[in-house]
């Protein structure tokens, strides 16, 4: 099974200022039909995840633009360029390239 | 607006098997560009894949819960169907249900609510 890293853990992060969260595979996520099939997903608290980015940079529907996805390969980077109160919350990378579908183990975002 | 919405018994004993439905509302789940699945979340956790179930039927299980693990698809009442058997405390969880768009974003695109199932007796 592949299994994705994230870092950091925990990331405080000052309102305004922009935030990183890197997600790291254990083998590359590119599929035999040339795409990465990594996604992001926010889970803010008590509610359930929400689907941001998919193929590493492209943001889904309704989907703030401070919200940005890079990499190739094996190491991929969520950025948020300017955390807002309501980004606060737990950010999964994920991976659709081959079955089983794995995530990474989260990456909480709060405010210092 | 389509929505998910996962409903089912919140307390299963253990060696009892878990049985969920996901109700579609809002649009087909026979299209054939999506795809339906389920993840589960243990209290305080990270998220884990179940399985997924595609518009004709095939299925795709995680390897881990494979043998315990049954999909199933009702096009005629749009839900489909989580049974996961022989169930043990570490199963307690809250269950997502999920749609899956299988061409330009291969993944999953929406979540349901989630329900929390607890295993105990």
């Amino acid at each position: 099974d592949i299994v994705l890293t994230q870092t950091p853990l925990s990331s405080p992060v000052t309102l305004g200022q922009p935030a990183s969260i890197s997600c790291r595979s254990s083998q590359s996520l590119v599929h035999s039909d040339g795409n990465t099939y990594l996604s992001w997903h926010q889970q803010r608290p008590g509610q359930p995840p929400r689907l941001l980015i998919y193929k590493i940079s492209n943001r889904f529907s309704g989907v703030p633009d401070r919200f940005s996805g890079s990499g190739a390969g094996t190491d991929f980077t969520l950025q948020i360029s300017r955390v807002e109160a309501e980004d606060v919350g737990v950010y999964y990378c994920m991976q659709t390239t081959q079955y089983p579908v794995t995530f990474g183990g989260g990456t909480k975002v709060e405010i210092k | 607006q389509l929505q998910l919405q996962e409903s089912g018994p919140g307390l299963v004993k253990p060696s009892e098997t878990l049985s969920l439905t996901c109700t579609v509302s809002g649009d087909s789940i026979s299209r054939s560009s999506y795809y339906w699945g389920w993840i589960r979340q243990p209290p305080g956790k990270g998220l884990e894949w179940i399985g997924s179930i595609s518009y004709s039927g095939k299925t795709y299980y995680n390897s881990s819960l494979n043998s315990r693990v049954t999909l199933s698809l009702d096009t005629s009442k749009t839900q489909f169907s989580l049974r996961l058997s022989s169930v043990t405390a570490a199963d307690t969880a809250v269950y997502f249900c999920s749609r899956e768009q299988i061409t330009a974003v291969r993944g999953v695109i929406q979540w349901g609510q989630g329900t929390l199932v607890t295993v105990s007796s």
